[in-house]
């Protein structure tokens, strides 16, 4: 696609449901991150693949967060027994190498999706 | 680890010329970043070093300092447009955390 597509812009839901956010990252991007970004401040690393497989988990808060790239492209960062401290804007980014890579390694970013926990 | 420092908030005067510095202590090094991000907007790309000097593009300058951990961007000329978050973002190698960002700055441009 033209551009990194996160779907969907908006999601309330009730606390203790499960969510799943979906990142369609820019065709042909090895790379791809999950961020988390709380307002007035920078995104939060999550977690990170090349191709489907996840290389970084370690920004992932706790085991209720998981994220797949099953075919080495779109992503799904999953919530499960959402609370109240998930609300945040959850933005997904890619680029065409990782940081293995030399070079400009410009990261694009989605819209983000806004969540709300009720 | 990875730790990257910028400061909260800074004030200009349109026209005026306004550094915004940042500093970063991580486990290792593969470039530095800069994104501008508007209210309610996603980050966008601004400048990349990972060599050791300034970069120029327009009314915007990035520089880095490898040796000090030290990088900034230089905004000349400001606009009220330019009113924004500023990010600083770190690229790390393979088998580190790659693309750690800053808390980021907030820049307002005043008449």
């Amino acid at each position: 696609g033209a551009g990194v597509s996160q779907s969907p812009r908006y999601k309330v839901t009730k606390r203790g449901q499960d969510v799943a956010l979906r990142c369609d990252p820019i065709s042909g991007h090895v790379s791809l991150y999950w961020y988390r970004q709380a307002l007035g401040q920078g995104p939060e690393f999550l977690t990170y693949f090349n191709y489907e497989a996840q290389q970084d988990k370690s920004g992932l808060p706790n085991d209720r967060f998981s994220a797949e790239r099953p075919e080495g492209s779109i992503s799904t960062l999953t919530i499960q027994r959402t609370e109240q401290r998930d609300s945040a804007m959850y933005r997904c980014a890619s680029s065409l190498v990782g940081s293995q890579g030399a070079g400009n390694t410009e990261a694009f970013f989605g819209q983000g999706t806004r969540l709300t926990v009720v | 680890g990875q730790n990257i420092d910028q400061p909260t908030e800074m004030t200009a005067t349109e026209g005026a010329i306004v550094q915004i510095n940042c500093t970063y202590q991580t486990s290792g090094f593969n470039g530095l970043f800069w994104y501008q991000q508007h209210a309610g907007e996603a980050p966008t790309f601004l400048s990349y070093n990972v060599l050791d000097g300034l970069e120029e593009k327009g009314r915007f300058s990035s520089f880095l300092s490898r040796s000090k951990g030290y990088s900034y961007l230089l905004l000349k000329e400001l606009q009220m447009k330019d009113s924004a978050s500023y990010l600083c973002a770190v690229l790390a190698p393979s088998g580190n955390t790659p693309l750690v960002f800053g808390k980021g700055t907030r820049l307002s441009v005043i008449a």
